[in-house]
């Protein structure tokens, strides 16, 4: 069974430039989390959906953020524009039936670095 | 304060040892404990789950909650230079927005 996958796994831009993060979670998993992970720091939660649906967004900072879920399988998380204090390890996760929600399947991250 | 306060290490022990991590916690609501490990630069895995207080063992790996006093345990038994990584505790109320700790790096010596 293929994993959480993520991509790009590293992106350098340059601030106030916008960037895109994809994310294709496991097969079956109808719940998908959005995280940010600084260096030292457990995730943070930004968004989680079930479904298409965002019933989580109250960390996402949306003046600059957005995700969406189309179709309920693959997901996008958007920044726009960029800033220095964005460079970070950006997760995303799912996980399956509502009895197993506490475990979380993450994908590798994709590294943003912001200059 | 944070909710969940991990001590981040780094812990460095010889192979063989017995490897205890520890999380503590400020929120009586939480009932879902987790441990996730954590290899540089890839996500987090689950370890460990318990609901509620109690004991769990899998294999090398024993996980206690101590409600009473807000504080959680991951016991690594005859630890291997492939346990090193880092290990988060994470808690949650609801099973679905989990709170994390730092982590705690450990660093298992050949």
């Amino acid at each position: 069974e293929a994993g959480v996958v993520q991509s790009p796994r590293y992106k350098i831009i340059e601030k106030k430039q916008p960037v895109a993060f994809w994310c294709n979670p496991i097969s079956g998993h109808n719940t998908l989390y959005w995280y940010l992970q600084n260096l030292g720091q457990g995730p943070e939660l930004l968004i989680r959906y079930e479904n298409e649906e965002a019933v989580d967004d109250s960390q996402l900072p949306k003046d600059r953020f957005s995700a969406e879920r189309l179709k309920g399988v693959d997901s996008t998380l958007k920044i726009q524009p960029a800033e220095l204090g964005d460079s970070a390890v950006y997760l995303c996760a799912s996980s399956g039936p509502a009895g197993e929600r506490y475990e979380q399947y993450f994908g590798p991250g994709t590294r943003l670095t912001v200059t | 304060q944070k909710e969940v306060e991990q001590d981040p290490g780094p812990l460095s022990v010889p192979e063989g040892a017995i490897v205890s991590l520890n999380c503590t916690y400020s929120n009586s609501a939480f009932q879902y404990f987790m441990w996730y490990r954590q290899y540089s630069r890839k996500g987090p895995e689950l370890l460990m789950y318990t609901y509620s207080s109690g004991n769990k063992e899998d294999g090398r790996f024993t996980a206690q909650v101590d409600k009473s006093s807000k504080y959680i345990s991951l016991f690594i038994r005859d630890s291997q230079p492939s346990d090193s990584a880092t290990y988060l505790c994470a808690m949650s109320r609801s099973g679905y927005q989990l709170i994390w700790g730092a982590g705690t790096k450990l660093i298992i010596k050949p």
